[in-house]
């Protein structure tokens, strides 16, 4: 595999359920991030993730909860959805999280939220 | 403000057609980066290019062309003779060298009709 993967691609969730999607990079990279992309909204940050440690933390709620185990790996776990966080969720990595490079992007997650 | 503008939220062309995305940027930065990503239907992000904020000089590979100019703050992309493979959302960022300091804009939305 390479570049960065995300499973699941799609997923329909209700709001007392608990899920987690996956990313994985395969390309040496030393950041992750997480974003959020809706309807006609441009791209949010979410999270942050330099060498393994959570640099960043937009204001996010706390029914989203990123774990990043090691450097190629990056979850988003969720738990007590709102409707209104139904939206494609993008993992992204680079080098470093210097913002001096640029970032690849997965396929995202589409998530619906009933 | 918007760090980011992109004032067209969607542009139609008909194939062969020149045309020219427009981005707007905003930073007090001396030192910043200047990204363009295309994502297709399909949803995944894709890098085109990165430019840094000494280097003014154009830039163009294959059909695509990129106009950076300081002293209007601007960073406008041009695809000539368009083609149907071209259509989809394209986004422009700036990076004022900070992990959380990585805006979008809104995005541009090409249809190219054959």
């Amino acid at each position: 595999e390479t570049g960065v993967t995300q499973t699941p691609r799609h997923l329909v969730m209700g709001m007392t359920n608990k899920k987690s999607l996956k990313c994985e990079q395969h390309l040496g990279h030393n950041a992750m991030y997480w974003y959020k992309q809706s309807a006609k909204k441009p791209l949010e940050l979410m999270f942050v993730y330099s060498l393994e440690e959570r640099v960043e933390n937009n204001s996010v709620p706390s029914r989203f909860s990123p774990e990043c185990p090691n450097s190629s790996h990056l979850f988003l776990h969720l738990h007590t959805l709102q409707p209104e966080d139904s939206a494609l969720y993008l993992c992204a990595s680079s080098q470093d999280g210097t913002g001096f490079y640029e970032q690849f992007f997965g396929p995202g997650t589409r998530l619906t939220v009933l | 403000a918007q760090k980011v503008t992109q004032a067209q939220t969607e542009i139609s062309v008909v194939e062969k057609e020149d045309v020219t995305l427009d981005c707007v940027y905003e930073t007090r930065d001396t030192t910043y980066y200047l990204f363009w990503y295309k994502q297709p239907p399909s949803g995944e992000l894709v890098f085109l290019i990165r430019r840094n904020s000494f280097d003014e000089q154009n830039e163009i590979s294959g059909r695509y062309s990129w106009n950076f100019q300081k002293s209007t703050s601007s960073f406008n992309f041009t695809i000539t003779a368009s083609q149907v493979v071209d259509s989809a959302v394209y986004f422009c960022a700036l990076s004022e060298l900070n992990f959380n300091k990585f805006y979008f804009g809104s995005g541009t939305k090409l249809n190219v009709k054959p």
